[in-house]
């Protein structure tokens, strides 16, 4: 069965405090890892597309990088209006040939002032 | 602007009724799909179109109807049969293919009274 674990499920920082959110996965044929921002009440919104291990993506605070096994998420130097849920989905092509998203639980980070 | 929009953004279902939430896109995507999204269980799959007058059932289809008579439209029925319906309800769409990630919608939220 896919899975797709993200951790920790909750993080606190203060501003300026850089850290990392884990994505790990156990599929078989993974086409693609997406990382999306939640803000409450809202839909997700697209973040980043990763494809194959090594690739490495970049937007303003964010930096995705993607290994065989898992995917992090870095934040440098985060500001409040970076707190909001971010969840990882994979992309895997299932047996009846179409293909889907399978998400993670998501982290809720907090950023202080 | 192309989006995917979603209505009523709140609903309030009694019990014993069916209701259906709108699900509208005009970014010429062929996929479509319904998720639900309850705390701590991150996004469940519902169904899914890849195609007009076609859907299959996602993982958690009982007491869901969905129908595609329209490339742009993917309404989901909420029927008497679903036994814990209030959730956050979040539609999406994508182009068809292994390389693309979903935009989804702002979400409908349903509340059982």
């Amino acid at each position: 069965e896919d899975q797709v674990t993200q951790s920790p499920e909750a993080l606190r920082l203060q501003e300026g405090e850089s850290s990392s959110l884990n994505c790990s996965y156990t599929v078989s044929g993974l086409r693609g890892l997406f990382w999306y921002r939640q803000d409450p009440g809202k839909g997700p919104e697209f973040l980043f597309t990763l494809y194959s291990a090594g690739e490495e993506k970049e937007k303003e605070r964010l930096k995705a990088t993607l290994t065989k096994k898992e995917s992090f998420l870095h934040i440098t130097a985060p500001k409040p209006e970076d707190s909001a849920t971010y969840l990882c989905a994979v992309r895997v092509v299932s047996g009846g040939g179409a293909d889907g998203l399978t998400f993670g639980k998501g982290t809720h980070l907090i950023i202080q002032p | 602007d192309g989006g995917i929009t979603q209505s009523p953004k709140y609903l309030f279902r009694k019990e014993g009724q069916n209701v259906t939430l709108s699900c509208e896109q005009n970014l010429n995507h062929d996929a479509m799909y319904w998720y639900r999204q309850d705390p701590g269980q991150g996004l469940r799959l519902i169904y899914y179109s890849q195609i007009v007058n076609d859907f299959q059932k996602g993982d958690i289809a009982e007491g869901y109807s969905v129908s595609r008579e329209k490339k742009e439209s993917f309404p989901l029925t909420v029927t008497s049969a679903q036994k814990n319906p209030t959730a956050f309800y979040l539609c999406a769409s994508s182009r068809t293919g292994p390389l693309y990630g979903y935009t989804f919608g702002s979400g409908t939220r349903l509340t059982v009274v």
